[in-house]
């Protein structure tokens, strides 16, 4: 059975603070994919990443960056000096391929001034 | 810019009604899906859609059903709304395979 875990319902942190959203999984495929998605206050969820599971590499991309590692099964996802734009809803999600995507409950983060 | 366009942004209906969620996105894409997201549940698929006329049930497929004529089109009805169906609707389409989805914006339905 495909699960997502993230923990942390609600994140509070003040700007420039760094802040790790958890995510941790469960499957018994040998192959899948992990995404993680924002969701801001307009609604739209935006793309941010795909792993999967042959690429454990980091990644980082600006001020966001992701930490894959399968011998937890965990996809954490850190933002370093938070910012204001960064308050959003951000979602993990597990997939056999993007066609059938399975999501975490969601971490609300709000970034206070 | 691409774009998936979701035809309503709130709608309130009553109890019984039948009701039409509008999705249209203008990438071409293969794969289109209908979500809905509930506080502490995440996002849970309704329906999927990989080609014109064709559909497979998601997770939580009752009460629901959808409609895919034309590739950019995807449509989820409500047979006989009810009130637990009050939910924010979110409609996705992606290019098939590994890639991410683009969402639209999502309708929030409300069922009085």
């Amino acid at each position: 059975a495909q699960k997502v875990t993230q923990a942390q319902t609600e994140i509070s942190v003040v700007e420039k603070e760094d802040v790790t959203l958890d995510c941790v999984y469960e499957t018994r495929d040998t192959t899948y994919y992990l995404f993680w998605y924002k969701q801001p206050p307009s609604g739209e969820l935006v793309f941010l990443i795909r792993r999967n599971s042959f690429d454990e590499q980091n990644e980082i991309s600006g001020r966001y960056s992701w930490n894959f590692q399968k011998s937890t099964s965990s996809f954490n996802f850190t933002i370093t000096a938070s910012q204001v734009v960064d308050s959003a809803v951000y979602f993990c999600a597990l997939g056999p391929g993007a066609n059938n995507l399975f999501f975490g409950t969601g971490t609300r983060l709000t970034v206070i001034p | 810019d691409v774009k998936v366009t979701q035809s309503s942004r709130y709608l309130v209906k009553r109890t019984g009604e039948k009701v039409f969620l509008e999705c249209v996105q203008d990438m071409d894409h293969e794969n289109m899906f209908w979500y809905r997201q509930d506080p502490g549940l995440g996002l849970r698929l309704i329906y999927f859609s990989y080609d014109v006329k064709m559909k497979e049930k998601g997770d939580i497929p009752e009460g629901y059903s959808v409609s895919r004529e034309k590739k950019e089109r995807f449509s989820l009805i409500l047979e006989s709304a009810s009130t637990n169906q009050t939910s924010m609707y979110l409609c996705a389409s992606n290019r098939g395979g590994l890639y991410g989805y683009t969402f639209g914006s999502g309708t929030r339905l409300t069922v009085v």
